[in-house]
């Protein structure tokens, strides 16, 4: 089965600096990757999500790349803000087949104002 | 977007007793659910899938037996902890995915804290 790994599992940064949270997945079949925030004591949020057919896909100070070859995906969050401190979650799977999903362990943010 | 709730948030229950914990997909119709269990500082353990209308599936190590879990219709998915035990304290989510079809995004509650005493 998949296994997706994730880097660093805890990340402090300065307001303003940016942060990069990474992760490796083992099945070259996943084409889906999904990343939530989780606030404490609350259900995960997706943030943004790429698909594998592109490698890259930003939303604001929010962006993800991909790399199919190395199988590994990034989460990218520049100009971070004390809000943006929560754990990030990264997930595999495959598109339209149903299949579950396959977390990441998790990666704790801390801004620091 | 698609919201998903969950009731109750918070429940605390003596030994022995069994706890319901409800999904509804609130403007959408689910017809997939999963439900997770997290541990403090840990990622989310998937537990089993539901699908409308049939039994679900659970992973390797999931008790069908006490975790019976019910997904009646298109939008209402429950989960029961039966005879409950403080080892099943833990904090339950489930999510909800709208159809292969449309989409295969899979939107979360915001999760049952269960303490069981």
């Amino acid at each position: 089965g998949e296994n997706v790994e994730q880097h660093p599992s805890t990340l402090s940064v300065q307001e303003g600096d940016s942060a990069v949270i990474k992760c490796t997945y083992s099945d070259s079949a996943s084409n889906y990757f999904p990343w939530y925030k989780q606030e404490l004591g609350k259900g995960p949020q997706l943030i943004i999500d790429i698909r594998s057919n592109v490698g890259e896909k930003k939303d604001q100070r929010i962006a993800v790349t991909l790399n199919k070859t190395a199988k590994h995906f990034s989460l990218h969050i520049t100009e971070t803000q004390p809000e943006d401190s929560a754990v990030y979650f990264c997930a595999a799977s495959i598109w339209g087949t149903g299949n579950q999903f396959y977390f990441g362990t998790g990666t704790s943010l801390t801004v620091i104002p | 977007g698609a919201v998903v709730s969950q009731h109750p948030s918070r429940v605390i229950c003596k030994s022995g007793t069994s706890v319901k914990i409800e999904c509804r997909s609130l403007d959408f119709q689910a017809t997939t659910m999963f439900w997770y269990r997290q541990f403090p500082k840990k990622s989310l353990m998937l537990m089993a899938t539901s699908n409308e209308g049939s039994k679900a599936t659970y992973e390797q190590g999931v008790e069908k037996d006490k975790f019976l879990i019910n997904h009646a219709s298109l939008t209402l998915s429950t989960l029961t902890v039966t005879s409950a035990h403080p080892e099943d304290s833990s904090f339950y989510i489930c999510s909800a995915r709208a159809g292969e079809s449309v989409s295969d995004e899979q939107f979360f509650g915001p999760g049952t804290r269960l303490t069981v005493l």
